[in-house]
């Protein structure tokens, strides 16, 4: 499965648009992009995932770039509830297995 | 609906005894679960693969015998850590998907948290 690179932190405003890139430049064809957030002491909660199209669902858009090298997470409107860490993760059909990398710790600030 | 539900939510043993943690998937049926630990300020670290009706994998460095793992039904999967010492004193969190989705996302539950004193 591909390796990610996220940042190690971020802040963002409550009420502004978050914006957590994630950089995949080996993923294969048939690997999709699965996004969670852990908020403290609690089991990674999914988010959304996706192939190649943009996705988005109640709670966030999917950017997928044209060569999937790399995707963003955007939390349209952040609230103080959003603070968590969140993970990218590339997942082909070779395995099951979701391998964590270190994630982005989101904060929203009041 | 996917609804991963793990007991106990916290457990606290003494060193050397054993300690079982359940899984279940409330909602859905799963061939396949995953169990992993997770280290204060640190990331998920994938102990195993729980597979219905066969012997579980363990990721390498994961002792089998010491993180024992059932997974007898299609909803059921439990980790027993055997002999617990201070060091098994984990976040452990398991995480199933649903049977006929294959590109399906895991759906995690809330976690155990077991102190070995």
């Amino acid at each position: 499965d591909a390796k990610t690179t996220q940042p190690t932190s971020m802040d963002c405003a409550e009420g502004r648009a978050a914006n957590l890139p994630c950089n995949h430049s080996t993923i294969s064809g048939n690997e999709y992009v699965y996004w969670y957030r852990q908020i403290h002491s609690q089991g990674p909660q999914y988010i959304i995932h996706g192939l190649k199209n943009n996705e988005t669902n109640e709670m966030a858009s999917l950017i997928i770039t044209e060569d999937r090298k790399s995707s963003t997470l955007i939390l349209p409107h952040a609230t103080l509830r959003d603070t968590a860490v969140y993970y990218c993760i590339v997942r082909g059909n070779t395995g099951n297995q979701f391998y964590f990398g270190t994630g982005t710790s989101l904060t929203v600030i009041p | 609906g996917a609804v991963v539900s793990q007991h106990p939510s916290w457990v606290i043993c003494k060193s050397g005894t054993s300690v079982k943690i359940e899984c279940r998937s409330l909602d859905f049926q799963a061939t396949t679960m995953f169990w992993y630990r997770q280290f204060p300020k640190q990331s998920l670290m994938l102990m195993a693969t729980s597979n219905e009706g066969s012997k579980a994998t363990y990721e390498q460095g994961v002792e089998k015998d010491k993180f024992l793992i059932n997974h007898a039904s299609l909803t059921l999967s439990t980790l027993t850590v055997t002999s617990a010492h201070p060091e098994d004193s984990s976040f452990y969190i398991c995480s199933a998907r649903a049977r006929t989705a294959v590109w399906s996302p895991l759906h995690f539950g809330n976690g155990t948290r077991l102190t070995v004193t």
